[in-house]
Protein backbone atom coordinates (compact mmCIF):
# COMPACT_ATOMS: atom_id res chain seq x y z
CA UNK A 1 0.00 0.00 0.00
CA UNK A 2 1.56 3.08 -1.23
CA UNK A 3 0.77 6.04 1.16
CA UNK A 4 3.13 8.66 -0.33
CA UNK A 5 2.09 8.66 -4.60
CA UNK A 6 3.37 10.87 -7.12
CA UNK A 7 1.47 9.98 -10.46
CA UNK A 8 3.81 12.07 -12.64
CA UNK A 9 6.95 9.85 -13.67
CA UNK A 10 8.14 12.92 -15.68
CA UNK A 11 7.63 16.57 -16.08
CA UNK A 12 9.21 18.25 -19.05
CA UNK A 13 9.00 22.71 -18.63
CA UNK A 14 10.47 25.28 -20.76
CA UNK A 15 13.31 27.77 -18.79
CA UNK A 16 11.73 30.47 -16.90
CA UNK A 17 8.13 28.60 -17.22
CA UNK A 18 6.48 27.49 -13.62
CA UNK A 19 7.17 23.64 -12.71
CA UNK A 20 4.25 22.32 -10.62
CA UNK A 21 4.89 18.66 -9.48
CA UNK A 22 2.31 16.90 -7.64
CA UNK A 23 2.27 14.51 -4.54
CA UNK A 24 -0.90 12.89 -2.80
CA UNK A 25 -0.74 11.10 0.34
CA UNK A 26 -3.18 8.24 2.28
CA UNK A 27 -2.30 8.24 5.64
CA UNK A 28 -3.87 10.88 7.75
CA UNK A 29 -1.58 10.46 10.76
CA UNK A 30 1.41 12.29 8.50
CA UNK A 31 2.06 15.61 9.65
CA UNK A 32 5.35 16.65 8.34
CA UNK A 33 5.89 16.80 4.37
CA UNK A 34 9.25 17.45 2.81
CA UNK A 35 10.44 17.69 -0.95
CA UNK A 36 13.80 16.09 -1.66
CA UNK A 37 16.19 16.71 -4.97
CA UNK A 38 18.20 14.58 -6.20
CA UNK A 39 20.78 14.60 -9.19
CA UNK A 40 22.30 11.48 -11.05
CA UNK A 41 25.08 10.29 -8.95
CA UNK A 42 24.54 11.56 -5.88
CA UNK A 43 21.95 11.70 -3.06
CA UNK A 44 18.63 12.73 -2.50
CA UNK A 45 19.34 16.84 -0.77
CA UNK A 46 16.64 18.47 1.61
CA UNK A 47 14.73 21.17 -0.21
CA UNK A 48 12.10 22.15 1.19
CA UNK A 49 9.36 21.33 4.13
CA UNK A 50 5.89 22.02 5.54
CA UNK A 51 4.25 21.62 8.63
CA UNK A 52 0.82 20.27 8.91
CA UNK A 53 -0.12 23.83 10.76
CA UNK A 54 0.47 25.60 7.71
CA UNK A 55 -0.59 25.49 4.17
CA UNK A 56 2.19 27.49 2.21
CA UNK A 57 6.15 27.25 2.58
CA UNK A 58 8.30 29.32 0.90
CA UNK A 59 11.99 29.66 0.21
CA UNK A 60 13.17 31.56 -3.11
CA UNK A 61 11.90 30.01 -5.98
CA UNK A 62 10.32 27.13 -4.31
CA UNK A 63 6.90 27.22 -2.61
CA UNK A 64 5.35 24.41 -1.42
CA UNK A 65 1.50 24.14 -0.90
CA UNK A 66 -0.22 21.74 1.10
CA UNK A 67 -4.10 20.88 0.94
CA UNK A 68 -4.60 18.61 4.11
CA UNK A 69 -8.54 18.37 3.29
CA UNK A 70 -7.43 16.38 -0.13
CA UNK A 71 -4.56 15.17 0.50
CA UNK A 72 -1.92 16.85 -1.31
CA UNK A 73 0.66 18.22 -1.43
CA UNK A 74 2.32 20.33 -4.45
CA UNK A 75 6.00 22.02 -5.03
CA UNK A 76 5.70 25.22 -6.92
CA UNK A 77 9.42 26.06 -8.90
CA UNK A 78 9.37 29.75 -10.65
CA UNK A 79 10.82 30.62 -12.81
CA UNK A 80 12.15 27.32 -13.78
CA UNK A 81 16.08 27.07 -14.48
CA UNK A 82 17.73 24.10 -16.49
CA UNK A 83 19.93 23.42 -13.18
CA UNK A 84 16.71 22.27 -11.94
CA UNK A 85 16.92 18.97 -14.07
CA UNK A 86 16.27 16.15 -11.45
CA UNK A 87 14.27 13.82 -9.69
CA UNK A 88 11.68 15.53 -6.69
CA UNK A 89 10.89 13.34 -4.29
CA UNK A 90 7.84 14.05 -2.05
CA UNK A 91 8.21 12.30 1.56
CA UNK A 92 6.19 12.72 4.59
CA UNK A 93 6.03 11.31 8.06
CA UNK A 94 4.26 11.98 11.54
CA UNK A 95 6.11 14.48 13.71
CA UNK A 96 4.50 14.15 16.66
CA UNK A 97 5.20 12.27 19.60
CA UNK A 98 3.69 8.68 18.77
CA UNK A 99 6.11 6.15 18.97
CA UNK A 100 10.12 5.89 17.47
CA UNK A 101 8.47 4.24 14.37
CA UNK A 102 6.54 6.95 13.10
CA UNK A 103 9.42 8.83 12.40
CA UNK A 104 10.96 7.33 9.82
CA UNK A 105 10.13 9.13 6.05
CA UNK A 106 7.89 7.42 3.61
CA UNK A 107 8.73 8.54 -0.04
CA UNK A 108 7.21 9.29 -3.35
CA UNK A 109 8.50 6.99 -6.58
CA UNK A 110 9.41 10.46 -7.92
CA UNK A 111 9.06 12.97 -10.77
CA UNK A 112 11.96 13.46 -12.95
CA UNK A 113 11.82 17.16 -13.97
CA UNK A 114 13.41 18.41 -17.27
CA UNK A 115 13.88 21.73 -17.70
CA UNK A 116 14.71 22.90 -21.07
CA UNK A 117 16.87 25.63 -22.10
CA UNK B 1 34.91 15.39 3.65
CA UNK B 2 31.44 14.38 3.33
CA UNK B 3 28.69 14.10 6.36
CA UNK B 4 27.50 10.66 5.63
CA UNK B 5 29.90 8.38 3.64
CA UNK B 6 29.05 5.36 2.23
CA UNK B 7 31.55 2.73 0.87
CA UNK B 8 32.22 1.65 -1.57
CA UNK B 9 30.57 3.56 -4.80
CA UNK B 10 30.12 1.22 -6.69
CA UNK B 11 30.11 -2.71 -6.53
CA UNK B 12 29.99 -5.88 -9.27
CA UNK B 13 29.51 -9.03 -7.06
CA UNK B 14 28.29 -12.42 -8.05
CA UNK B 15 25.60 -14.07 -7.24
CA UNK B 16 25.58 -15.79 -3.96
CA UNK B 17 28.66 -13.99 -2.31
CA UNK B 18 28.58 -11.94 0.92
CA UNK B 19 28.39 -8.44 0.86
CA UNK B 20 28.73 -5.34 3.10
CA UNK B 21 27.99 -2.08 2.59
CA UNK B 22 29.30 0.62 4.83
CA UNK B 23 27.87 3.52 5.80
CA UNK B 24 29.61 6.48 8.62
CA UNK B 25 28.60 9.92 9.84
CA UNK B 26 30.12 12.94 11.32
CA UNK B 27 26.93 14.76 11.47
CA UNK B 28 26.56 13.21 15.28
CA UNK B 29 22.68 12.22 14.71
CA UNK B 30 21.14 9.63 16.83
CA UNK B 31 19.55 7.85 13.66
CA UNK B 32 20.60 5.85 10.77
CA UNK B 33 18.70 4.12 7.66
CA UNK B 34 19.29 2.39 4.87
CA UNK B 35 16.95 2.78 1.78
CA UNK B 36 17.49 1.17 -1.82
CA UNK B 37 16.40 2.78 -5.01
CA UNK B 38 14.86 1.06 -8.17
CA UNK B 39 13.76 2.78 -11.11
CA UNK B 40 9.82 3.47 -10.63
CA UNK B 41 9.63 2.46 -7.23
CA UNK B 42 11.18 5.38 -5.56
CA UNK B 43 13.26 5.05 -2.30
CA UNK B 44 12.05 2.08 0.11
CA UNK B 45 13.36 1.57 3.39
CA UNK B 46 15.41 -1.50 4.43
CA UNK B 47 16.20 -1.18 7.87
CA UNK B 48 16.72 1.87 10.41
CA UNK B 49 18.51 2.57 13.77
CA UNK B 50 17.10 5.11 16.63
CA UNK B 51 20.47 4.12 18.56
CA UNK B 52 22.91 1.57 18.93
CA UNK B 53 21.03 -0.87 20.94
CA UNK B 54 17.99 -0.25 18.45
CA UNK B 55 17.98 -2.06 14.76
CA UNK B 56 14.49 -2.17 13.09
CA UNK B 57 13.10 -3.66 10.09
CA UNK B 58 11.81 -1.77 7.23
CA UNK B 59 9.27 -2.92 4.40
CA UNK B 60 11.92 -4.78 2.22
CA UNK B 61 13.97 -6.03 4.78
CA UNK B 62 14.08 -9.91 3.32
CA UNK B 63 17.84 -11.03 2.35
CA UNK B 64 19.33 -8.07 4.25
CA UNK B 65 20.96 -7.76 8.36
CA UNK B 66 22.93 -4.68 9.11
CA UNK B 67 24.95 -3.87 12.14
CA UNK B 68 25.01 -0.82 14.87
CA UNK B 69 28.72 -0.64 15.10
CA UNK B 70 28.95 2.49 17.10
CA UNK B 71 26.82 5.94 16.42
CA UNK B 72 28.31 6.66 13.57
CA UNK B 73 28.79 3.42 11.89
CA UNK B 74 25.80 1.66 10.16
CA UNK B 75 27.01 -1.26 7.95
CA UNK B 76 24.66 -3.44 5.20
CA UNK B 77 25.00 -6.99 4.50
CA UNK B 78 23.95 -9.50 1.62
CA UNK B 79 24.40 -12.54 2.85
CA UNK B 80 23.90 -14.05 -0.52
CA UNK B 81 23.70 -11.87 -3.11
CA UNK B 82 21.24 -12.17 -5.96
CA UNK B 83 20.29 -10.25 -9.04
CA UNK B 84 17.07 -8.56 -7.83
CA UNK B 85 18.96 -7.17 -5.54
CA UNK B 86 20.98 -4.96 -7.90
CA UNK B 87 20.43 -1.60 -7.10
CA UNK B 88 21.50 1.76 -5.59
CA UNK B 89 21.79 1.92 -1.76
CA UNK B 90 21.73 5.06 0.31
CA UNK B 91 22.57 5.54 3.64
CA UNK B 92 20.83 8.23 5.48
CA UNK B 93 21.10 10.05 9.17
CA UNK B 94 18.53 12.27 11.04
CA UNK B 95 18.44 13.75 14.50
CA UNK B 96 15.33 13.02 16.14
CA UNK B 97 12.91 13.48 13.92
CA UNK B 98 14.18 16.06 11.75
CA UNK B 99 14.86 15.40 7.93
CA UNK B 100 17.03 13.29 6.46
CA UNK B 101 20.96 13.46 5.69
CA UNK B 102 21.90 10.91 2.83
CA UNK B 103 25.23 9.45 1.45
CA UNK B 104 25.78 10.02 -1.98
CA UNK B 105 25.15 6.10 -2.31
CA UNK B 106 26.74 2.84 -3.12
CA UNK B 107 25.79 1.38 -6.93
CA UNK B 108 25.89 -2.35 -6.46
CA UNK B 109 25.75 -5.12 -9.15
CA UNK B 110 24.57 -8.80 -8.87
CA UNK B 111 25.50 -10.92 -11.91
Amino acid sequence: DQQVKQNSPSLSVQEGRISILNCDYTNSMFDYFLWYKKYPAEGPTFLISISSIKDKNEDGRFTVFLNKSAKHLSLHIVPSQPGDSAVYFCAAHRWANSGGSNYKLTFGKGTLLTVNP
Amino acid sequence: DADVTQTPRNRITKTGKRIMLECSQTKGHDRMYWYRQDPGLGLRLIYYSFDVKDINKGEISDGYSVSRQAQAKFSLSLESAIPNQTALYFCATSFQGAGYTFGSGTRLTVV
